[in-house]
């Protein structure tokens, strides 16, 4: 079946500092992929999505690419802010079956310090 | 605001009890999603209903059941609650089907059982 792997947390990093949280998935098909933030107290927002292989997602200077090869989609960036924290959660879609509810990853706790 | 509503957002019941969760698609989405969001089993795909039909059932209970209404509202219906079943149950919607398909989610609805 299909599964999502990613690392856990709490991730904790200063202001400024580079963001990386990796995600690998298994799949059957030929999914797509998905970052999803839930800020505290809040619904799961779309970051950003990916639906083929080398695509790069983007948004809000979040980026990640669907590497088929790899099976990865590691969500990245440049310089974090106290904002950003959040929890991330990385998810995929596939139409195996005819069913395209997303599948997620346990989620990234991310903690921003000022 | 995504655009996706839900009620209750949070409701206190006892164990045995039966409650029911509403969900407000947004504007014109056919597809309508429910997850149940716990700590121990992280976010977990419940069921989907496409244009008033079940398409794809995933980790659902059965004593859960849902529907959706011609108006494309849908309801998920808990019965015979049981501690463990208190979790943030979150609706999610799309215009239609298909890998690579964007799904909102709305802000959620917490379930405490005692």
């Amino acid at each position: 079946g299909n599964s999502v792997t990613q690392m856990e947390g709490p991730v904790t990093l200063s202001e400024e500092a580079f963001l990386t949280i990796n995600c690998t998935y298994t799949a059957t098909g030929y999914p797509s992929l998905f970052w999803y933030v839930q800020y505290p107290g809040e619904g799961l927002q779309l970051l950003l999505k990916a639906t083929k292989a080398d695509d790069k997602g983007s948004n809000k200077g979040f980026e990640a690419t669907y590497r088929k090869e790899t099976t990865s989609f590691h969500l990245e960036k440049g310089s974090v802010q106290v904002s950003d924290s959040a929890v991330y959660f990385c998810a995929l879609s596939d139409l195996r079956g005819g069913a395209d509810g997303l599948t997620f990853g346990k989620g990234t706790h991310l903690i921003i310090q000022p | 605001d995504s655009g996706v509503t839900q009620t209750p957002k949070h409701l206190i019941t006892a164990t045995g009890q039966r409650v029911t969760l509403r969900c407000s698609p947004r504007s014109g989405d056919l597809s309508v999603y429910w997850y149940q969001q716990s700590l121990d089993q992280g976010l977990q795909f419940l069921i989907q209903y496409y244009n008033g039909e079940e398409r794809a059932k995933g980790n659902i209970l059965e004593r859960f059941s849902a529907q959706q209404f011609p108006d494309l509202h849908s309801e998920l219906n808990l019965s015979s609650l049981e501690l463990g079943d208190s979790a943030l149950y979150f609706c999610a919607s799309s215009p239609h089907t298909g890998s690579g398909n964007t799904i909102y989610f709305g802000e959620g609805s917490w379930l405490t059982v005692v």
